[in-house]
């Protein structure tokens, strides 16, 4: 039978090759951004955050890139290894405390 | 390990019954959070508790509820469980002042 579930967009590099994961946000009064990473039967774990004031924040072979214009974040993701392969979510805040909202994800595999 | 325990880890019931799922948040944090996390609609944030007080409210059924103790674990309620109510249950804790949120192993509930 047809299964019916959330159609992850997906992402196939090759090791070694750099990965773009790219998210589109709905609020434009949100004014910080996380991207996390969720391994198969585990919790989401933090990677890198940034502030609407910033185009641009690096981290340990991971950055951010936020285009506040068209809403747009992306996670650029340096020399793409194994263990980089996971579903990653960029979350919003709106400004309204500590909630945050999940995009959909992206599910990374990575061909060794 | 984030250092946020959540029980039990699997959780299987019939409709109708009523469950309990429970949340430790890392020391020291005072803030917990709760999402739901379904194949159809992803991570949803349902509720967060400040120090045993409500904060904020999601996407949270009338048939769910949640309390945060003095010791600052926290419990969130299922009742009149239906079979889309199946889901992975994600609890997550921040310390003061920190948008960053450390995400719980999940506890997968299945109802038949």
């Amino acid at each position: 039978g047809e299964s019916v579930g959330l159609h992850l967009p997906t992402l196939s590099v090759q090791e070694g090759d750099n990965s773009i994961i790219n998210c589109a946000y709905s609020n434009s009064a949100s004014d910080y951004f996380i991207w996390y990473k969720q391994e198969s039967g585990k919790g989401p774990q933090f990677i890198i955050d940034i502030r609407s004031n910033m185009d641009k924040r690096q981290g340990q072979r991971v950055t951010v890139l936020l285009n506040k214009t068209v809403k747009h974040l992306s996670l650029q993701i340096a020399a793409t290894q194994p263990g980089d392969s996971a579903v990653y979510f960029c979350a919003e805040n709106q400004n309204t405390g500590n909630q945050f909202y999940f995009g959909t994800g992206t599910s990374l595999t990575v061909i060794p | 390990d984030s250092g946020v325990t959540q029980t039990p880890k699997h959780l299987i019931t019939a409709t109708g019954q009523r469950v309990t799922l429970r949340c430790s948040p890392r020391s020291g944090d005072l803030s917990v959070y709760w999402y739901q996390q379904s194949l159809d609609q992803g991570l949803q944030f349902l509720i967060q508790y400040y120090n045993g007080e409500e904060r904020a409210k999601g996407n949270i059924l009338e048939r769910f509820s949640a309390q945060q103790f003095p010791d600052l674990h926290s419990e969130l309620n299922l009742s009149s469980l239906e079979l889309g109510d199946s889901a992975l249950y994600f609890c997550a804790s921040s310390t003061s002042g920190s948008y960053e949120q450390f995400f719980g192993p999940g506890t997968r509930l299945t109802v038949l």
